[in-house]
């Protein structure tokens, strides 16, 4: 499968404080998307985005296409407590749709 | 809404024994599902593609006779694992691709996970 790396692996950060991650990938993707898994639980959709350089928001969420189509970040401001999860970005390849994941960042917040 | 059901949520099996996960689109239809494994704190893993009333198309490295998959349906997949032992104890997700007509990309609905323990 594609090999997405993604970053950081973990963070530990206040309420109030923003947030960034991102994913970046030696192929190009067609498609990236931002989930959140709570745990125990499937992943929830965040955002989606579909062209290179589109830069999408939802809420406190923000999400941008790398114009090579190789990379993503998300950035999350004014984190709350219930942002803790673990956040994974996902390239879509293909006519196929087939979804390859990154390794996950996992979110702290402190109160 | 787009809801993915999957049954049973968690399952304890023994060794050597079948085991089968029910993955439902359950007001939308599904061409495509797809079913993931996910270890603990690690990320989700592609084991195949499943179009319906066709064979699923499997992942390098994942065992198609191991992990059978049907998808007789556009709202049903099912993923039966075969002579199931403990290394097979996992989360397994799936989700069912909704497609957009006219647009190109296929969003992806997860189900809830299926935690898997073979004692």
């Amino acid at each position: 499968g594609q090999q997405l790396n993604q970053s950081p692996q973990s963070m530990f950060i206040q309420e109030g404080e923003d947030v960034s991650m991102n994913c970046t990938s030696s192929s190009i993707f067609n498609t990236w998307l931002w989930y959140k898994q709570d745990p125990g639980e499937g992943p929830v959709l965040l955002i989606a985005l579909y062209k290179a350089g589109e830069l999408t928001s939802n809420g406190r969420l923000t999400a941008q296409f790398g114009i090579t189509r190789k990379d993503s970040f998300l950035n999350i401001s004014a984190s709350i407590p219930s942002d803790v999860g673990i956040y994974f970005c996902a390239g879509q390849v293909g006519n196929f749709n087939k979804f390859y994941f990154g390794s996950g960042t996992k979110l702290n917040v402190k109160p | 809404g787009a809801v993915v059901s999957q049954h049973p949520s968690w399952v304890i099996c023994k060794s050597g024994t079948s085991v089968k996960i029910e993955c439902r689109s359950l007001d939308f239809q599904a061409t495509t599902m797809f079913w993931y494994r996910q270890f603990p704190k690690q990320s989700l893993m592609l084991m195949a593609t499943s179009n319906e009333g066709s064979k699923a198309t499997y992942e390098q490295g994942v065992e198609k006779d191991k992990f059978l998959i049907n998808h007789a349906s556009l709202t049903l997949s099912t993923l039966t694992v075969t002579s199931a032992h403990p290394e097979d104890s996992s989360f397994y997700i799936c989700s069912a691709s909704k497609v957009a007509g006219g647009i190109r990309w296929n969003e992806q609905f997860f189900g809830p996970g299926t935690r898997l323990t073979v004692l």
